[in-house]
């Protein structure tokens, strides 16, 4: 079964410090999406990107993060100044076209664990 | 999106059938019911998905009832690796974020 690819798994920075969490959906996925799950809370909407342009973004998604699909595989978001409250486990998201067409909805890569210090 | 509303834990015997609840009241008639699981922080796991029709598929049942205001999710035999917390979400077909509430957490226990 295809997956969605999360590298890295954990990643350690200093508060202040930028990060890139990248990511490889499916191939013939379309849409891609970002989520964060701070440690004992719910899952949280990021930003949705559909044909190389955001289509939502939460009110999380303030002016210290992008996302951006470099090269037509990789799909990455950024925090340009991390945070102590940035802490958290970042998951990605892709589907291949409306969604309710598919059978699988949405599926999630295994997350990058981030850790501001 | 509707808003569903799912109890926050359920314990549940190996082997035996793990029955989840879901209320779903004001959802509209096109929208989905799509279920959901998270084991230990690993990233959600789709499980099955209905619109008005109880569906089947190799992990789970989903009953919808008539009036589509609940449903449940069925896991016909659970086994201790179906210890998570289960997401009940609705959606329309345009698709578009999914909003995650927080779950019903099962424990199969041996």
């Amino acid at each position: 079964e295809p997956e969605v690819t999360q590298t890295p798994s954990h990643q350690v920075t200093q508060m202040g410090q930028e990060v890139i969490l990248r990511c490889v959906p499916i191939s013939n996925h379309l849409y891609f999406y970002w989520y964060r799950q701070i440690l004992g809370q719910k899952v949280e909407f990021l930003v949705s990107f559909y044909n190389n342009e955001i289509s939502e973004k939460s009110e999380i998604f303030d002016d210290q993060f992008s996302v951006e699909r470099p090269d037509g595989s990789n799909f990455t978001l950024k925090i340009r100044s991390t945070k102590l409250e940035d802490s958290a486990m970042y998951f990605c998201a892709s589907t291949p076209r409306a969604f309710a067409v598919s059978n699988y909805g949405y599926t999630f890569g295994s997350g990058t664990r981030l850790t501001v210090v | 999106d509707a808003k569903t509303t799912q109890p926050p834990s359920m314990d549940c015997a190996e082997g035996r059938a793990a029955n989840l609840p879901c209320n779903h009241s004001t959802i509209s008639g096109n929208e989905y019911v799509y279920w959901y699981r998270q084991i230990h922080s690993q990233g959600p796991q789709y499980i099955i998905h209905g619109l008005k029709n109880n569906e089947t598929n190799e992990m789970a049942s989903l009953i919808i009832t008539e009036d589509r205001k609940s449903s449940t999710l069925i896991l016909p035999h659970a086994t201790l690796r179906d210890t998570a917390v289960y997401y009940c979400i609705v959606i329309t077909p345009q698709g578009g974020k999914l909003i995650f509430g927080q779950g019903t957490e099962l424990s199969v226990k041996p």
